[in-house]
């Protein structure tokens, strides 16, 4: 157990929705890094939180968002949903910005 | 673009031999590696890592290679154990922004 709890596990929807995925970091960790994984791909980093700021960003489209509140939990809310953001979201964490990142299960999303 | 790959998505390995994972990466920029290990409804979990200005980092078990001007990272797990049946992603960081391979599923028999 890395310390870093995701909730949902999993979440069915639909096309055109708007889904919000929750994150936990390990206690004490101030970032928050946001991934994703498709279908045989390897995890995309999307984008990350440092202490309640924007530290960094990815490949994150702009029908996604993500924010992490002054308890240090981050939210990355997807909208406009299509087909292809089905996929394993992971989060990860650390004390500071590192290299060396604890993840969480991750959220299995569906879209139909 | 794939910044990072793992050519091999499979390795099948006897219990007490050498497992042997390779990585390759186009982007010079890159400053540090590390792999993953993950299990089945897990995280990955960092398992060692290496920076661009070494060649070689032991920890136990595990060994990493590095080979910058192959752009070339492989991973020796020796001797290899049936708990170290898992998908292993190999990663790259350009100022702690990870770019991951897509894996390599290692199992290991008895």
């Amino acid at each position: 157990d890395s310390g870093v709890t995701q909730t949902p596990k999993h979440l069915i929807t639909a096309t055109g929705q708007r889904v919000t995925l929750r994150c936990s970091p390990r206690s004490g960790d101030l970032s928050v890094y946001w991934y994703q994984q498709s279908l045989d791909q390897g995890l995309q980093f999307l984008i990350q939180y440092y202490n309640g700021e924007e530290r960094a960003k990815g490949n994150i489209l702009e029908r996604f968002s993500a924010q992490q509140f002054p308890d240090l939990h981050s939210e990355l809310n997807l909208s406009s949903l299509e087909l292809g953001d089905s996929a394993l979201y992971f989060c990860a964490s650390s004390v500071t910005t590192s290299n060396e990142q604890f993840f969480g299960p991750g959220t299995r999303l569906t879209v139909l | 673009d794939q910044q990072v790959k793992q050519n091999s998505p499979s390795l099948s390995v006897q219990e007490g031999r050498i497992s042997i994972l390779n990585c390759d990466y186009t982007n010079s920029m890159f400053d540090y590696f590390l792999w993953y290990k993950k299990y089945p409804a897990e995280g990955p979990t960092f398992l060692i890592s290496i920076s661009s200005i070494k060649d070689k980092n032991e920890d136990g078990r595990f060994t990493v290679f590095l080979n910058k001007s192959a752009k070339h990272l492989s991973l020796h797990i020796v001797p290899s154990q049936p708990g170290d049946s898992a998908v292993y992603f190999c990663a790259a960081s350009v100022r702690y922004k990870l770019s991951f391979g897509a894996g390599t599923t290692v199992t290991v028999r008895a």
